[in-house]
């Protein structure tokens, strides 16, 4: 069964710490995997996505990391500010027919001062 | 552009009482879907349009039906809500269907549905 398990569920830090998200899958036949923000009470936006051939992707503080041998993503957030707390969603694509999406449930960070 | 919007942003309905989310994109996307969100969950597909004229059921089709109703416009109808479809619905867009190489899924912001 195609499944995106995200860790931890929650996470605090203090403003200027670095953080990083895991993100592991058994989607297979894998295409892609996106990482996407979602602020309270907004829908999710893209930050970075990566192929089987790409093993890191950066937007901004924004850092994300691929192993596709092992199955496993992570996001790394780089001197974190108060605008990062938001819930992180891990979604991979599997290739083929019905190409559809596979989420994972998200990491909710808070970033406090 | 506005992107994606929905509407209504909040709604609460009774048991039995049925309601149409609305959804509208100007980015000239070809693909639109509908997704429930719930607590310690992933974004769950309730149907998808490929393009103009095509629906197709998703992974959690029962209790929903919708209307493509132009290139623009794709709408979703709870005929009978149940406490069971309380959630929080988002519309998404895309060039092209599902996420090859550059069709990134745009999304709304959001229905919050409560069924008493």
């Amino acid at each position: 069964k195609n499944q995106v398990e995200q860790s931890p569920q929650s996470l605090i830090i203090l403003e200027g710490k670095n953080c990083t998200l895991q993100c592991n899958y058994t989607v297979s036949p894998f295409s892609n995997l996106r990482w996407y923000k979602q602020d309270t009470g907004r829908g999710p936006v893209s930050l970075t996505i990566m192929t089987f051939s790409e093993n890191t992707k950066s937007n901004g503080r924004y850092t994300a990391t691929l192993d596709a041998d092992t199955k496993q993503s992570s996001l790394h957030i780089t001197a974190s500010q108060l605008s990062d707390s938001a819930s992180y969603i891990c979604v991979v694509s599997a290739s083929g027919a019905g190409n559809k999406l596979v989420f994972g449930a998200g990491t909710i960070l808070r970033v406090k001062s | 552009n506005a992107g994606v919007t929905q509407t209504p942003k909040f709604q609460v309905l009774k048991t039995g009482q049925s309601m149409t989310l609305q959804c509208a994109q100007d980015m000239n996307h070809n693909s639109m879907y509908w997704y429930r969100q719930d607590p310690g969950m992933g974004l769950r597909l309730i149907y998808y349009s490929a393009s103009e004229g095509t629906t197709d059921k998703g992974e959690v089709p029962n209790g929903y039906n919708v209307s493509r109703l132009n290139k623009r416009e794709f709408s979703l109808r709870l005929e009978s809500a149940a406490p069971s479809q309380t959630s929080v619905y988002f519309c998404a867009s895309s060039e092209a269907l599902w996420d090859a190489r550059g069709n990134e899924q745009f999304f709304g912001p959001g229905t919050r549905l409560t069924v008493l």
